[in-house]
This record gives structure tokens, sequence and C-alpha cells, in this order.
């Protein structure tokens, strides 16, 4: 089983500010099959990235993935309001599928 | 517009089973595109995989928790299920139901989760 861990464990910053959230593997994820997802308090999480670096469908352009092999990074250019919020990586490369422990963006 | 709902007991006594349904609207179980998941999450916690499932019957499960779970399918209500037997409070969490793509193995479109608690 792979297995993800994601820092920081909270990340303060004020909106407009640039946010890197880390998740590293515990061994390579396959064909860099390593997606991102965002949850707010009382919802779903919602898919924001997979494959590394694709984002899904509605998914604006601020939010960008990176990396490779046993690590990978999600960046979010601009925070906007919205955008606080916990933030989950997961591996669907290999089976089982895991997830990171989370960060949670907050305001600063 | 596609959409699942969770549906099933909020509480369940220890060393029971938990029995959760997903309804599928808006659009056929019964496809090639997609596989259909359980994801659970303790109050305050991470995510865990539970389980997943295609509409001809075929389901992986997590092995942490594979010799507890079923999963099946039910394509002439739309719907699937989740069984987990012999619960501990550990058990306690949302449950989610998800649509992953066949593909890529990730969860695009989900339910909005239902709490199940274990305690007597």
């Amino acid at each position: 089983e792979i297995v993800l861990t994601q820092s920081p464990g909270t990340l303060s910053l004020s909106p407009g500010e640039r946010a890197t959230l880390s998740c590293r593997a515990s061994q390579s994820v396959s064909s860099s099959y390593l997606a991102w997802y965002q949850q707010k308090v009382g919802q779903a999480p919602r898919l924001l990235i997979y494959g590394a670096s694709t984002r899904a469908t509605g998914i604006p352009d601020r939010f960008g993935g990176s990396g490779s092999g046993t690590d990978f990074t999600l960046t979010i250019s601009r925070l906007e309001p919205e955008d606080f919020a916990v933030y989950y990586c997961q591996q669907h490369g290999s089976s089982p599928l895991t997830f990171g422990g989370g960060t949670k963006v907050e305001i600063k | 517009q596609m959409q699942l709902q969770e549906s099933g007991p909020g509480l369940v006594k220890p060393s029971e089973t938990l029995s959760l349904i997903c309804t599928v609207s808006g659009g056929s179980i019964r496809t090639s595109s997609y596989y259909w998941g359980w994801i659970r999450q303790p109050p305050g916690k991470g995510l865990e995989w539970i389980g997943t499932i295609f509409y001809s019957g075929n389901a992986y499960y997590n092995p942490s928790l594979e010799s507890r779970i079923a999963i099946s399918v039910d394509t002439s209500k739309n719907q699937f299920s989740l069984k987990l037997r012999s619960v501990t409070a550990a058990d306690t969490a949302s449950y989610y139901c998800a649509r992953r793509r066949g593909v890529a193995r990730v969860f695009d479109l989900w339910g909005r989760g239902s709490l199940v608690t274990v305690s007597s």
C-alpha cells in the first residue's frame, strides 16, 4: 500500500497569496497517477486535479498540479475566499487507492 | 445532471451490520464509462477508500476491510449498496458514495454523505 504524507498540516495565508501544498508518496506513483481534492466543511470532496496535472471539468486555472515519482505539489496561484478548505491528495495508480491526511488552508 | 444519494440508518449497534444504499439519478449505472465506489471519513479525520464496483458486479475492496465488506449493484433500481459486518465504534464515519472514472481511478462525482454512528 502506498502511504501519502501531506505537508504542511495547516497553511495560514491571506486572500491573493500563493499556496503551495505538498504530497509525498512512500513509493513511486505509477504514471504520475496523483489526484487532488478540495473539501469544505460539511461538504463532500471535489475533484480538482488528476494525473498529477490535469484539471477536472470546471476547475479554474489558478489551481495547478505538478510532480512525478514520489513528490507532488498543488499550487493555488492566487487564493480566492472560496479556496479556504482542506485539500487531500490521492494516488490512483495502484490498489488499494489511498489518500493523504490532508492540508488545511486557513485564512491568516 | 447525474446525482448520487446515500440512504440508510444513521445509528448501528456494535457487532451488527451497517447497510447503505446509493441511488444514482440523472443517468444509468449500467455504463462502461464509470465504476461506483464507497469512501468513508471518520469525524475530523481523512478519507479511506472502501471499495468499488462495476455494473457487471465485479467488485474490488480495500484489503483492510475486505473480510467484513460486501458491495453489490442492482441495475434495475439504478442503485449500488454497501454492507459492513461486525461494526465497532471505529467504523463511525461519514460514508460517501461516488462515481469513479473507468480509466483514471479518481472520483469525479460524490454524494452528500451519510453519517453513521456505531453505538449501543
